[in-house]
């Protein structure tokens, strides 16, 4: 059972453009939601979170929306810059759960210049 | 603050050998979270400490793992009578409790000959 999914296995953004990662989940007790970065051989990166309470986050060039009534959010990259070419994975939590952190595949962000 | 750090980084090893990894948490973090990944995959819960108990085991910790966090700060995760579906980028992560947000460490690939 796939709580949450990433269902664009890969992106292609050019260098100055917006990048567009999106992110659904099924389970309605999910309140706290995560975008992690990763480079190859390493560890995720943490990016920016949202709680369930807010249906916008925005830290520098990053963004989050949160749609709950869609069980739907996604990240906003602009502009979009080689260094950010790397998978991103959405994460989700509920402070029920000892917030574990749940996963999506990710998807693969290659920003070409 | 020196971030997450796990020893070793990469391990190779014979099926049937058992294997310890450790992870040292950002200090002051309560909370200790530990991961595998597989390729095209995101990472997956295996268990969390907060201090030195041990609260959430998932069902994918069979009995040949077990996680010590003796004094509520660094952790060790072991494998024994590994086999070759143990082969997997294993994460540490630590938190605060009162925030939800988990720091991770850059992982120990695990490979079982």
């Amino acid at each position: 059972d796939q709580q949450v999914k990433q269902n664009s296995p890969s992106l292609s953004v050019q260098e100055g453009r917006i990048s567009i990662l999106n992110c659904d989940y099924t389970n309605s007790m999910f309140d706290y939601f995560l975008w992690y970065k990763k480079y190859p051989a390493e560890g995720p990166t943490f990016l920016i979170s949202i709680s369930s309470i807010k249906d916008k986050n925005e830290d520098g060039r990053f963004t989050v929306f949160l749609n709950k009534s869609a069980k739907h959010l996604s990240l906003h990259i602009v502009p979009s810059q080689p260094g950010d070419s790397a998978v991103y994975f959405c994460a989700a939590s509920a402070g029920l759960y000892g917030n574990k952190l749940v996963f999506g595949a990710g998807t693969i962000l290659r920003v070409k210049s | 603050d020196t971030g997450v750090s796990q020893n070793p980084r990469h391990k190779i090893t014979k099926r049937g050998q058992n294997v310890t990894f450790r992870c040292d948490p950002i200090s002051e973090h309560n909370r200790l979270y530990w991961y595998r990944q597989t390729l095209g995959q995101g990472p997956e819960f295996l268990t969390y400490f907060q201090n030195e108990a041990q609260l959430e085991k998932s069902r994918l910790l069979s009995d040949r793992f077990s996680a010590e966090r003796p004094k509520g700060s660094f952790s060790t995760l072991e494998i024994q009578r590994t086999e070759q579906g143990d082969s997997a980028m294993y994460l540490c992560a630590s938190s605060l409790v009162v925030t939800d947000t988990q720091y991770f460490g850059p992982g120990t690939r695990l490979t079982v000959l």
